[in-house]
């Protein structure tokens, strides 16, 4: 199948810093990605839609400026997390659709100390 | 999107047919149903979708009740591996352009030697 590839796979940071994670769809183009973010024996909450080229749309509730969204090409998206909190401290997951199917990253561990 | 009801968790033995319930009482005739399963600290993995009629594939079968408010995902001989928390969702099938899948509970599967 597809792959899509997270980078990094986990990431520890100080309390006011930004974190950058980068989603890449490696053998398809996707002109759309999705970010998720989840806490421990959560499921997945989706947090936004980066779309290739314009401005991603974000879920109610999600702060548009802390989580900036970029997906300059087709085939990678990036969510930074600005001014970051142990409050951030998540697994992040991305994921891409081909045809009627979505594929998911790896995901990112991020902690934030 | 449709909302899904899943039992929390379940269990079943090594090498036994696993059988996963999903009530989608409110699904749309245009709704597919898809299964997605998560092994600890990774990313979601496909497993199956369907629309009305039955599906099979290398890892599960599908089965999707007539009136379609309902389904079943069976895997057929679990193994320790299987162990994951296993998703039912139920999306238009919109392909590469759109098609955001919303995550509920799922349901925590443990197969026990």
């Amino acid at each position: 199948g597809a792959v899509v590839s997270q980078h990094p796979s986990w990431v520890i940071c100080k309390s006011g810093t930004s974190v950058k994670i980068e989603c890449r769809s490696l053998d398809f183009q996707a002109t759309t990605m999705f970010w998720y973010r989840q806490f421990p024996k959560q499921s997945l909450m989706l947090m936004a839609t980066s779309n290739e080229g314009s401005k991603a749309t974000y879920e109610q509730g999600v702060e548009k400026d802390k989580f900036l969204i970029n997906h300059a090409s087709l085939t990678l998206s990036t969510l930074t997390v600005t001014s970051a909190h142990p409050e951030d401290s998540s697994f992040y997951i991305c994921s891409a659709n081909l045809f009627t199917e979505a594929f998911f990253g790896q995901g990112t561990r991020l902690t934030v100390v | 999107d449709a909302k899904t009801t899943q039992p929390p968790s379940m269990d079943c033995a090594e090498g036994r047919a696993a059988n996963l319930p999903c009530n989608h009482s409110t699904i749309s005739g245009n709704e597919y149903v898809y299964w997605y399963r998560q092994i600890h600290s990774q990313g979601p993995q496909y497993i199956i979708h369907g629309l009305k009629n039955n599906e099979t594939n290398e890892m599960a079968s599908l089965i999707i009740t007539e009136d379609r408010k309902s389904s079943t995902l069976i895997l057929p001989h679990a193994t320790l591996r299987d162990t994951a928390v296993y998703y039912c969702i139920v999306r238009v099938a919109t392909g590469n352009q759109g098609g955001k899948l919303i995550f509920g509970q799922g349901t925590e599967l443990s197969v026990k030697p």
